[in-house]
């Protein structure tokens, strides 16, 4: 069974406008991590963002945020007033205990931004 | 700081022949792993290492060997290289294993499989 979903395979936005793109998991750990990177046509992975399972609030990093719902086992990664420069793949990741922390990632979400 | 560096950035293989890809970091990081992606995969560990002089399995481990003789340098082998093996590979290293321990990648090399 898949740890991380990444339900959307694409997603399109206007610039200047926010997305957020979906990110469910799977766990009976109480302390894991949850994680966002950012894979531009380049290449690179760039880490953007970190959420802690024991975290009251949800991690904000300049226009990125995560939408934290733990109940409901969903980080969504919010992006504000998007630009050009966004258009990548996305990928959640999760580290847990019954992973021995080893992190495992989800399939990705492209996001591509119209000027 | 360099971070996390990969050699090469491209190679192409022919069916059989073999290759090791090298990556290194100078974070003093303990752990480090490699990934493989392919198209709508997403990425899928290899092999990882907890220390100097530790390996152990990912989830696709099988047609590859790796190797951490020093805490800076974590080598993924290719014995016999097979056209399935085609992908981009990524090394990444994190300081532990804590939830919170962030990684970072290297920019990837491009294994083509002939």
């Amino acid at each position: 069974a898949q740890k991380i979903t990444q339900t959307q395979p694409g997603m399109f936005v206007q610039e200047k406008e926010a997305v957020t793109l979906d990110c469910t998991y799977d766990t009976s750990d109480q302390s894991y991590g949850l994680f966002w990177y950012k894979q531009p046509s380049s290449g690179e992975m760039i880490f953007l963002i970190y959420q802690g399972s024991y975290d009251e609030q949800n991690a904000t990093e300049g226009r990125y945020s995560l939408n934290f719902q733990k109940a409901r086992k969903s980080a969504n990664l919010v992006i504000s007033a998007s630009q050009l420069g966004d258009s990548a793949m996305y990928f959640c990741a999760m580290r847990e205990r019954g992973g021995s922390y080893i992190p495992t990632f989800g399939r990705g979400t492209s996001l591509i931004v119209h000027p | 700081n360099a971070g996390v560096t990969q050699t090469p950035k491209f190679r192409v293989l022919k069916t059989g022949q073999s290759m090791t890809l090298l990556c290194a970091q100078d974070m003093n990081h303990e752990y480090m792993y490699w990934y493989r992606q392919d198209p709508g995969m997403g990425l899928r560990l290899i092999h990882y290492s907890v220390g100097e002089g530790t390996t152990a399995k990912g989830e696709v481990p099988d047609g590859y060997n790796v190797s951490r003789l020093k805490k800076q340098n974590f080598l993924l082998g290719l014995e016999s290289a097979a056209p399935s093996q085609t992908s981009v590979y990524f090394c990444a290293s994190s300081y532990g294993e804590q939830h919170t321990d962030t990684q970072y990648f290297g920019p990837g090399t491009r294994l083509t499989v002939l």
